[in-house]
């Protein structure tokens, strides 16, 4: 069955901390997508970055990097340097299958002034 | 502005009465997905289409809920006879081809059933 897990529910961090936020899931497929879209305070969901499963080249965008490895079936996202407007709920997802999608449950992020 | 746009932003109704719900996609976008989000919960598929059929239906999608997208351009989703368990935002979603393409999101409908 597929699954993504976000084990860090919220986490509080002082702003210019860096803060990595965690995403392990499982899959059968050989072929799949891995997606971290950004949620604020006004709800709308925001694209952050994907990542098929064929290319586990990290990537770095600003502040933000995230680091995948098929090895322990995990897509990590970490911010350097945080900033007050990073405060968000954050969530990993799967794009698997016949074009099927599963969310986590998401990483609520405070970053305290 | 041409973002995708959902209306309306919230909706209370009390149990047993049926609400529709619209969304509005960016307009070169053929895929069209809802999603229902509760609270501490990441957003659960419940259907898409392309263009103006409807391809896949979660099993969440109870025969109290449907969803259309005539012409392929907007879409209503409807839920009949609501339950309290309805309650939830309900959001909406566009992208150019499949879901393994960016998605671009609306704000959501809150809907609160009493």
């Amino acid at each position: 069955a597929q699954k993504v897990t976000q084990a860090q529910t919220e986490i509080s961090v002082v702003e210019k901390e860096d803060v990595t936020l965690d995403c392990v899931y499982e899959t059968r497929d050989t072929t799949y997508y891995l997606f971290w879209y950004k949620q604020p305070p006004s709800g709308e969901l925001v694209f952050l970055i994907r990542r098929n499963s064929f290319d586990e080249q990290n990537e770095i965008s600003g502040r933000y990097s995230w680091n995948f490895q098929k090895s322990t079936s995990s897509f990590n996202f970490t911010i350097t340097a945080s900033q007050v407007v990073d405060s968000a709920v954050y969530f990993c997802a799967l794009v698997y299958g016949d074009d099927k999608i599963i969310f986590g449950k998401g990483t609520r992020l405070h970053i305290l002034p | 502005d041409t973002g995708v746009s959902q209306n309306p932003r919230h909706k209370i109704t009390k149990r047993g009465q049926n609400v529709t719900f619209r969304c509005d996609p960016i307009s070169e976008h053929n895929r069209l997905y809802w999603y229902r989000q509760t609270l501490g919960q990441g957003p659960e598929f419940l259907t898409y289409f392309q263009n103006e059929a409807q391809l896949e239906k979660s099993r969440l999608l109870s025969d109290r809920f449907s969803a259309e997208r005539p012409k392929g351009s907007f879409s209503t989703l409807e839920i009949q006879r609501t339950e309290q368990g309805d309650s939830a935002m309900y959001l909406c979603a566009s992208s150019l081809r499949t879901l393994s393409s960016e998605q671009f999101f609306g704000p959501g409908t809150r809907l609160t059933v009493l």
